[in-house]
């Protein structure tokens, strides 16, 4: 069966630099979930696009943009990258509703040096 | 605002015995719950959900759960456990509005000595 595809998986990038991660969401999902997991942390919540349309904001600062495009694939943008930014990131697909599961990518380890 | 607690760090149990990960939760309105596995490196596996009915959940990997509603438990639990069930274990809760992201717990290392 299809998962969630992301890249890249790992990416490193200097201080001040941009960086965009890629999500392909699983076929006919129709919501797309972003998750921010430091070292030895639980994941936390970003952002999330409904039909394309952002639908939910979580703890995503002001340099971090996200859309999703036509073809349901969604990027997140981040500018002026900081040391602290080093996490994963975690895309999620999901048919949209309360008792519906979502999906993981494997995530891309984003390393600021 | 909805949330779950995993009350351990870290769970440790010899192979073949049974293992129990906590989880309480705190929600208004009725629990949407799910458990999730995280292996190094990986992204996070769904293993089961509890959305309503029996309380006894089976999911993936021989894996189930107890939902409790006096107790406002949902605790994960193995009848035996295998040295692969090593991993950081994920309880999460579906948000009550917007657009039912799910917030987690802070995860609970399971270790499984041979």
């Amino acid at each position: 069966a299809a998962g969630v595809i992301q890249s890249p998986r790992h990416l490193i990038k200097e201080k001040r630099e941009t960086a965009t991660l890629k999500c392909y969401p699983i076929p006919r999902h129709d919501t797309v979930y972003w998750y921010q997991q430091g070292p030895g942390q639980d994941p936390q919540f970003l952002i999330s696009f409904y039909e394309k349309m952002q639908s939910d904001k979580g703890s995503i600062p002001d340099r971090f943009s996200a859309q999703q495009f036509s073809d349901y694939h969604s990027e997140l943008n981040m500018s002026s990258l900081e040391l602290g930014d080093s996490a994963l990131y975690f895309c999620a697909s999901s048919v949209q509703g309360r008792g519906t599961e979502a999906f993981f990518g494997q995530g891309t380890r984003l390393t600021v040096v | 605002a909805q949330s779950v607690a995993q009350p351990e760090d870290q769970v440790n149990v010899a192979e073949g015995n049974p293992l129990t990960v906590k989880c309480t939760y705190s929600v208004s309105g009725n629990p949407y719950l799910f458990w999730y596995v995280q292996y190094p490196n990986r992204g996070l596996q769904f293993l089961l959900k509890y959305i309503t009915g029996d309380n006894l959940v089976k999911g993936s990997y021989g894996f189930e759960a107890e939902f409790n509603k006096s107790q406002t438990s949902f605790h994960l639990k193995k009848p035996s456990a295998l040295v692969s069930d090593s991993a950081l274990y994920f309880c999460a809760v579906k948000d009550s509005g917007g657009y039912n992201k799910l917030i987690f717990g802070a995860g609970t290392r399971l270790a499984v000595h041979p």
